[in-house]
């Protein structure tokens, strides 16, 4: 079945260094690939996606971009920020009602 | 801007006792989901929910489990019998259009069985 493995947190950077989270899926088909990022206390907020193969997701500075060869999603940002701080879960689309199946989440920790 | 509200924010409740969890999802929204989270593990569907009936459930979302939307706002999941193993993070997501598959997800409610 449909499934995506991230990489394991937690995740400490200084600010202004480069984040990379790392993100393979496994999936029949053709899915959507999103990342959603949860802040202290808040609820999953949709951060970015790409629905077919090379498009490229981008808000906020992050950036992924969809690989059908190497099955991954991986998410960037140049340069983060303490405000960043928060845990990303990379998604997939999974069945034909729109359920996405998600990876376990990385804590992402960015010291001032 | 609209956002979907979950109600309690933190539930304990004793093994056996039922619990209902409250969401009310954006109000123009049409398909409602369920998640949970298991402290350390994946975040995992539960159900989804559209046209007032449930149209895909996961294995976990078994009888002990029952979801409604008894009027026009709040979307609400039962569990009848709670098991320490239902101790975890529920959320709750809606969605306009199910092709973009954009779901807007509530803070959670954080139910913890003793």
């Amino acid at each position: 079945g449909n499934s995506v493995t991230q990489m394991e947190g937690p995740v400490t950077l200084s600010e202004e260094a480069f984040l990379t989270i790392n993100c393979t899926y496994t999936a029949t088909g053709y899915p959507s690939l999103f990342w959603y990022v949860q802040y202290p206390g808040e609820g999953l907020q949709l951060l970015l996606k790409a629905t077919k193969a090379d498009d490229k997701g981008s808000n906020k500075g992050f950036e992924a971009t969809y690989r059908k060869e190497t099955t991954s999603f991986h998410l960037e940002k140049g340069s983060v920020q303490v405000s960043d701080s928060a845990v990303y879960f990379c998604a997939l689309s999974g069945g034909s009602q729109g359920n996405l199946i998600f990876g376990k989440g990385t804590k992402l920790s960015v010291k001032p | 801007e609209p956002e979907v509200t979950q109600t309690p924010s933190h539930q304990v409740t004793q093994m056996g006792q039922e619990v209902i969890l409250r969401c009310v999802p954006i109000s123009n929204h049409l398909y409602f989901y369920w998640y949970r989270q298991i402290l350390g593990q994946k975040v995992e569907f539960l159900v989804s929910f559209y046209n007032n009936e449930i149209s895909e459930k996961s294995e976990i979302f078994d009888d002990q489990f029952s979801v409604e939307r008894p009027d026009g706002s709040n979307f609400t999941l039962k569990i009848r019998s709670t098991k320490l193993e239902d101790s975890a993070m529920y959320f709750c997501a809606s969605s306009g259009r199910l092709q973009t598959y954009e779901q807007y997800f509530g803070p959670g409610t954080r139910l913890t069985v003793t």
